[in-house]
């Protein structure tokens, strides 16, 4: 049973579109981290969110935490062919030790 | 400085050995995780060990076999390889578990991955 699930999973757009990847489950989550794993790379931490409502910015991408702690989107302006790879959502919920549950990405690729 | 380190980088092998990944991490974490990534790319964890001590064991066929010998090493050893356990085996550490019992501290279980080892059994 799929927790946590990732739309759309495959996205191609042109180089400087934006775009837009949800993450969403029916679990409340502590937190909700986002990575990015480019091919032949193990996942890189982009950001963690915690607080329902939330939005951090990291330079041209914006991540936003649903206000009940079950969502989150990632904003990507002005893409570039350096924004392509796998982005990952991960769970993790208020426990003695964490499981983190990964989400099933999102593919995307950025046409120069 | 690579932060977390594995290898081998590939292993393709005979169905039916027995073969083992090592991983190691030099960012002084408490905490060590196995994932296997399969052809879909969907990231599941196997196992968790945290001070050297197994934390998460999820369904795994008990042909896996995890070993740290220190918090800074985590293996994984796995006998009589199938078809089906090819895939992509990421390593990965945090500073500690996710625990927000201790004094108030406050953990966010952040990940750092290797860069994987990709296992193909023929």
């Amino acid at each position: 049973t799929q927790l946590l699930e990732q739309s759309p999973q495959f996205l191609s757009i042109q180089e400087g579109e934006n775009l837009t990847v949800y993450c969403n489950s029916s679990s409340v989550f502590s937190s909700l981290q986002w990575y990015r794993q480019e091919p032949g790379e193990g996942p890189v931490l982009l950001v963690t969110v915690v607080t329902g409502g939330e939005v951090k910015k990291l330079k041209r991408l914006t991540f936003q935490f649903g206000d009940a702690r079950k969502d989150s989107s990632l904003h990507i302006t002005a893409a570039q062919p350096g924004d392509t790879g796998l982005y990952l959502c991960a769970g993790a919920k208020k426990t003695s030790y964490d499981k983190v549950i990964f989400g099933p990405g999102t593919s995307l690729s950025v046409i120069p | 400085d690579t932060a977390v380190s594995q290898t081998p980088k590939y292993l393709v092998t005979q169905m039916g050995n027995d073969k083992s990944i090592k991983c190691e991490q030099n960012l002084g974490h408490d905490t060590m995780y196995w994932y296997k990534q399969d052809s879909k790319k969907f990231l599941k964890i196997m196992f968790s060990y945290n001070n050297k001590e197994l934390i998460i064991n999820e369904t795994v066929p008990n042909r896996f076999s995890p070993k740290s010998p220190d918090k800074a090493h985590l293996n994984l050893h796995i006998n009589s390889l199938e078809l089906g356990d090819s895939a992509v085996y990421f390593c990965a550490s945090s500073q500690d578990p996710g625990s927000w019992v201790a004094g108030g501290h406050l953990s966010y279980n952040e990940q750092f991955f290797g860069p994987g080892t990709r296992l193909t059994v023929l």
